[in-house]
């Protein structure tokens, strides 16, 4: 057990619908990324959140959003979903200041239908 | 743009040989190397990780080369147990603050 969790664990809906996607850190960690994880395309970085701050972005697309709330829990929304959105979506968390190790959740696997 | 690369994607050896699995990357600014495992239904995790100072890490029958000026890094698993078949990621990042580039992973499967 990493200590990050992730909820929900399993999710399906339809096409054109909105999802959130929820984090929780290991307890001391200010670090929050989110990643894609689909058949084709492998472990895809989406976005880094530091402190409530965004600090880095990858290929993630406008009709995804992420935020860390004061707590340091996350949440990715995911819009407009299309049936290329199914995918496991998971967060990792680390501690920032010159420690780099990530931690990551057990996912949450979205289907679109 | 930055990329990692990483073969084979599949392996299979028998219980208590080696595996080796090999990875370059096409930015010379990265500097923080991790591998990740994964099994079936649950996240990746964290097995070992090197910085570009340092040449080669072992953490017992685990160990990580890394050849800067080549853009080249390994992972070396000796002994290989049926517990150790997974997917294995490396991964390539220049600072604390900026996107982790993963490989496509390597399928390793261990035959008793």
């Amino acid at each position: 057990d990493s200590g990050v969790t992730q909820t929900p664990k399993h999710l399906i809906t339809a096409t054109g619908q909105r999802v959130t996607l929820r984090c929780s850190p290991r307890s001391g960690d200010l670090s929050v990324y989110w990643y894609q994880q689909s058949l084709d395309q492998g472990l895809q970085f989406l976005i880094h959140y530091y402190n409530g701050e965004e600090r880095a972005k990858g290929n993630i697309l406008e009709r995804f959003s992420a935020q860390q709330f004061p707590d340091l829990h996350s949440e990715l929304n995911l819009s407009s979903l299309e049936l290329g959105d199914s995918a496991l979506y998971f967060c990792a968390s680390s501690v920032e200041g010159g420690v780099y190790e990530q931690y990551f959740g057990p996912g949450t696997r979205l289907t679109v239908t | 743009g930055e990329n990692v690369e990483q073969h084979p994607s599949t392996l299979s050896v028998q219980e208590g040989d080696s595996a080796v699995i090999k990875c370059t990357y096409s930015d010379s600014a990265s500097n923080y190397f991790p591998w990740y495992k994964q099994e079936l239904g649950k996240g990746p995790q964290l097995i070992i990780d090197i910085r570009s100072n340092v040449g080669e890490k072992k953490d017992q029958r685990i160990a990580v080369t890394l050849n800067k000026t080549a853009k080249h890094f390994s992972l070396h698993i000796t002994e290989t147990q049926p517990e150790d078949s997974a997917v294995y990621f490396c991964a390539a990042r220049k600072t604390s603050y900026d996107k982790v580039i993963f490989g496509p992973g390597t399928s390793l499967s261990v035959i008793p």
